[in-house]
């Protein structure tokens, strides 16, 4: 079978930083990504990792160690506007279009 | 602006009805996707195309059917609703792979 695994919840205060983690066995693996999503909207796209290592975009990063099949979303400085849920994602074909897998999910709550 | 248009919004269907949800891209991306999002659940992958006149199944496919004639459309269609298909349905492409654009969902009941 296939399974992405993260926190259902996690609860941080503004200012903070809050890390996301995700385990994932799946079969064929080509990379990790994450995405955010508010309130039920359109997911958007926040980062990719295909190699190991951390891959840093403004406040977010996002780190993969292929080994472990495990990969963390790192938010710094949180703002109340963080609050969304994110997801992580595996990219499961090399093909043009890549195939997306998703996890369940990670709600945020960034208090005051 | 350029992105994905999805349509209709919402939309109440009664049971055994079909009903196609639409879905148009302006990027020229190759790749086309339906996700549905269900509570506690996530996003799962119904049907997706790697380009043109190509489709595939993905993890639900069941009950839907997808077609590709050209890049920018790839409509999605229920040909005999039932209630558990009520659902956020979302529609995403991809140039590369590494990131996708979502539409803004369509909401749909089934009664």
């Amino acid at each position: 079978g296939q399974s992405l695994e993260q926190p259902s919840e996690v609860t941080a205060v503004e200012g903070a930083i809050v890390q996301i983690n995700c385990t994932y066995q799946t079969s064929g693996f080509y990379g990790l990504s994450w995405y955010q999503q508010h309130d039920g909207g359109a997911p958007t796209f926040l980062s990719y990792n295909a190699l190991d290592g951390l891959e840093e975009t403004g406040r977010f990063s996002s780190f993969l160690s292929r080994s472990d099949s495990y990969g963390y979303l790192l938010l710094q400085e949180l703002q109340m506007k963080d609050s969304a849920s994110y997801f992580c994602a595996v990219r499961q074909d090399y093909n043009q279009g890549g195939k997306l897998i998703f996890g369940q999910g990670t709600e945020l709550s960034v208090k005051p | 602006t350029a992105g994905i248009t999805q349509a209709p919004t919402s939309q109440i269907l009664a049971a055994g009805r079909s009903m196609t949800l639409r879905c148009t891209q302006d990027m020229r991306h190759n790749a086309m996707y339906w996700y549905r999002q269900d509570l506690g659940l996530g996003l799962r992958l119904i049907h997706y195309s790697n380009t043109a006149g190509t489709t595939g199944k993905g993890e639900v496919p069941d009950g839907y059917s997808v077609s590709r004639a050209n890049t920018d459309d790839f409509p999605l269609t229920l040909a005999s609703a039932v209630p558990s298909q009520t659902s956020v349905y979302f529609c995403a492409s991809s140039d590369r792979g590494d990131g996708y654009t979502f539409g803004s969902g369509t909401r749909l009941t089934v009664v």
